[in-house]
């Protein structure tokens, strides 16, 4: 069956440090990879896409690769700061059918 | 621009009571509608989505059900809540014409089933 793992349930560093985040899959060929940051309490708010051609996308402080090949994400938070923390969600579309959610990975950035 | 509204946030709900979770987007039309539940420390779990009025696809059997009255409302309902339906349930839409891609979220509604 298809699965999303996120590496770790929580993650925490160092403000000014890169925050990185993993997200690998299996059993699954997605089209595009998305990116959403929720606040406790909250719904989900989207950051970033990225399709299943594209290695790289950058935003701002926010960068996110994607290697189909070995069928995993990063997702990478440069300068961190105290509001950045809160848990990041990778989903995974194929194409018009069907789009899964990782459980998350809960980012504390100390100051 | 858009905007999507959840209603009520909190709910308490003794187990074998009915439920009716109320989802409305404005500023768009045609939106594809879902809804999600998501419980406490475990990832987002897609419940059911719709494409236009009346039609509802349904991801998980459970004694949950959905309808779309409207173009941009959706409903989610129970007759005899349990225990197991406990968590927070959030309501998402996105652009007609593209259903998986990115979705934007409302503010969610907290149940406890006691």
């Amino acid at each position: 069956s298809q699965k999303i793992e996120q590496n770790s349930e929580a993650l925490n560093i160092q403000e000014g440090k890169t925050a990185t985040l993993t997200c690998n899959y299996t059993n699954y060929s997605p089209a595009y990879l998305q990116w959403y940051r929720q606040d406790p309490g909250r719904g989900p708010v989207f950051l970033l896409l990225i399709r299943e051609n594209e290695k790289e996308k950058r935003k701002e402080r926010l960068k996110v690769t994607f290697d189909t090949t070995l069928k995993q994400s990063l997702f990478h938070i440069t300068a961190s700061q105290p509001a950045d923390s809160a848990t990041y969600l990778c989903a995974l579309s194929y194409n018009n059918n069907d789009m899964r959610f990782g459980a998350g990975t809960r980012l504390t950035v100390k100051p | 621009s858009q905007t999507i509204h959840q209603w009520p946030a909190t709910l308490v709900q003794p187990v074998g009571s009915p439920l009716s979770l109320e989802c409305t987007v404005e500023g768009t039309s045609n939106p594809n509608l879902y809804w999600y539940r998501q419980a406490a420390g475990r990832g987002l779990q897609l419940l059911f989505y719709s494409v236009g009025i009346g039609q509802i696809s349904s991801e998980v059997p459970q004694n949950l059900s959905a309808s779309r009255p409207q173009d941009r409302q959706f409903i989610l309902s129970s007759k005899k809540l349990l225990l197991s339906d406990s968590g927070f349930y959030l309501c998402a839409w996105t652009y007609s014409g593209t259903q998986w891609k990115t979705q934007y979220f409302g503010p969610g509604t907290r149940l406890l089933v006691l």
